[in-house]
């Protein structure tokens, strides 16, 4: 079967719009994952969805970041009035409960 | 605070030589540990996880809990090793999720 699948994969906006970022688990992967990576630096945790149920939301850097899961399967990242340091790929993950997790190819955001 | 520490950005070695990747870690707990890998134009992607106890594409890694490091070792480097390489930590838990901590990986270059 496919594995993690993320589109776009690539997204230009400019400065204050607003972007949504589509990510398609492993199908039966209950678990689901967003991490930002900015440039030289490794992925960083934003939020985990357990079926639809958004458990953790930490890493969120600000208000500005929403994410969904509304039917425990594809799920989307939304970032509002965009900023220059949102530039980054956006890199989401599925896995089995206790299992390791499968990536996607990621987006890559640059605000302009 | 718990973090992962991968000391060298860029680490080249000529095909043949033996190979080793430093990851050390801070965490209080328990700790599950991984190294992923990405190569050119690909995912990133299990290589190996430390409960499993596997070699894989000839690399191993030892968790040694005096230390706290994790490092990757392969004996006899190929080119197509050449990728760059994340140590990662399963830290934070909610529920059944397991957010991965990364460090910001080591470029592995394999030369002939």
């Amino acid at each position: 079967g496919a594995g993690v699948s993320q589109s776009p994969r690539y997204k230009v906006a400019k400065r204050g719009q607003d972007v949504a970022l589509r990510c398609d688990p492993i199908s039966g992967h209950v678990s689901l994952f967003w991490y930002q990576q900015a440039l030289g630096q490794g992925p960083e945790f934003l939020t985990y969805f357990q079926n639809e149920a958004q458990l953790d939301k930490s890493g969120l850097p600000s208000d500005r970041f929403f994410a969904e899961r509304p039917e425990g399967s594809v799920s989307t990242l939304k970032i509002q009035r965009t900023q220059q340091e949102d530039s980054a790929v956006y890199l989401c993950a599925s896995s089995l409960e206790g299992q390791p997790q499968h990536f996607g190819d990621g987006t890559r955001l640059s605000i302009l | 605070a718990q973090r992962v520490t991968q000391p060298e950005k860029l680490l080249s070695v000529f095909k043949g030589a033996p190979v080793e990747l430093k990851c050390n870690y801070s965490y209080s707990g328990s700790p599950e540990l991984f190294w992923y890998v990405q190569y050119s134009r690909q995912r990133l992607q299990l290589l190996l996880r430390h409960i499993s106890r596997e070699s894989i594409k000839g690399f191993t890694a030892d968790l040694n809990k005096g230390e706290t490091s994790f490092h990757l070792k392969k004996p006899f480097a190929q080119e197509e090793d050449s990728a760059m390489y994340y140590c990662a930590l399963s830290g934070r838990s909610n529920q059944a999720g397991t957010a991965l901590i990364f460090g910001k990986g080591t470029t592995l270059s394999v030369s002939s």
